[in-house]
């Protein structure tokens, strides 16, 4: 089955610890997204990539960095420079170039700092 | 920039009954798309209906509908026949046409629950 998975479901880290987000999606799609959502606050965009080897700023870019060596991946990293993580995390991808590009998403990561 | 605002954090409908959701949005550009996904309490993020600016006729989706006032930046979702699976948090989310554009911008969304 096509789709995106995101692993793991539940991640703890202390402060000061940076962590890793796995987002892999296998529907061809060239471009990928991540969303942080807290309550009240909808979904904001950290990062987004539209091809390998590039990526660019979201509203929410700070303390987050990714990188996109495979088209499939879109892994998420949260430093210990982001002052306030515990957040659900959301992956995206989308097709370009198409009539609505419409994003389709991963289950998410919750992710608390203990 | 784009914003959309979903003013009404709480709903509450009876099922069987219908239900509209509030959405409105800011923008410069004419050309671009509007979308309404659920989020249930599972936390998966699914498209409910889209939406093209361009397009007069008012997108449906079986038991969803929408009602676009391009004029107005207003893009409201009505559900029919509320389903105690219609309980969830729905967001409005707005992409511009510009170029590759592929970025959305969300509102902060609106929980909605079904009383049986």
């Amino acid at each position: 089955d096509g789709g995106i998975t995101q692993s793991p479901k539940y991640l703890f880290r202390k402060e000061g610890q940076n962590v890793t987000l796995s987002c892999e999606q296998n529907l061809n799609h060239d471009a990928m997204y991540w969303y942080r959502q807290d309550p009240g606050q909808g979904l904001r965009l950290i990062y987004y990539s539209q091809i390998v080897n590039d990526f660019q700023k979201g509203d929410i870019a700070e303390g987050y960095s990714v990188s996109r060596e495979k088209k499939e991946s879109f892994p998420l990293t949260v430093t210990s420079a982001q002052k306030n993580p515990t957040a659900f995390y959301l992956c995206a991808s989308s097709t370009l170039g198409t009539r609505y590009n419409e994003q389709f998403f991963g289950p998410g990561t919750r992710l608390t700092v203990l | 920039a784009q914003t959309v605002t979903q003013s009404q954090p709480e709903m509450s409908v009876q099922e069987a009954e219908t239900v509209t959701l509030s959405c409105t949005y800011d923008t410069s550009e004419s050309d671009y798309y509007l979308f309404w996904y659920k989020q249930p309490p599972s936390r998966q993020m699914i498209l409910v209906i889209r939406q093209e600016a361009y397009k007069q006729q008012n997108a449906t989706e079986n038991r969803f509908s929408v009602n676009f006032q391009k004029a107005a930046k207003s893009f409201s979702l009505k559900i029919s026949d509320s389903q105690l699976g219609d309980a969830a948090m729905y967001f409005c989310a707005y992409r511009s046409e510009t170029g590759a554009n592929s970025k959305l911008t969300f509102g902060k969304g609106i929980t909605l629950s079904v009383r049986p």
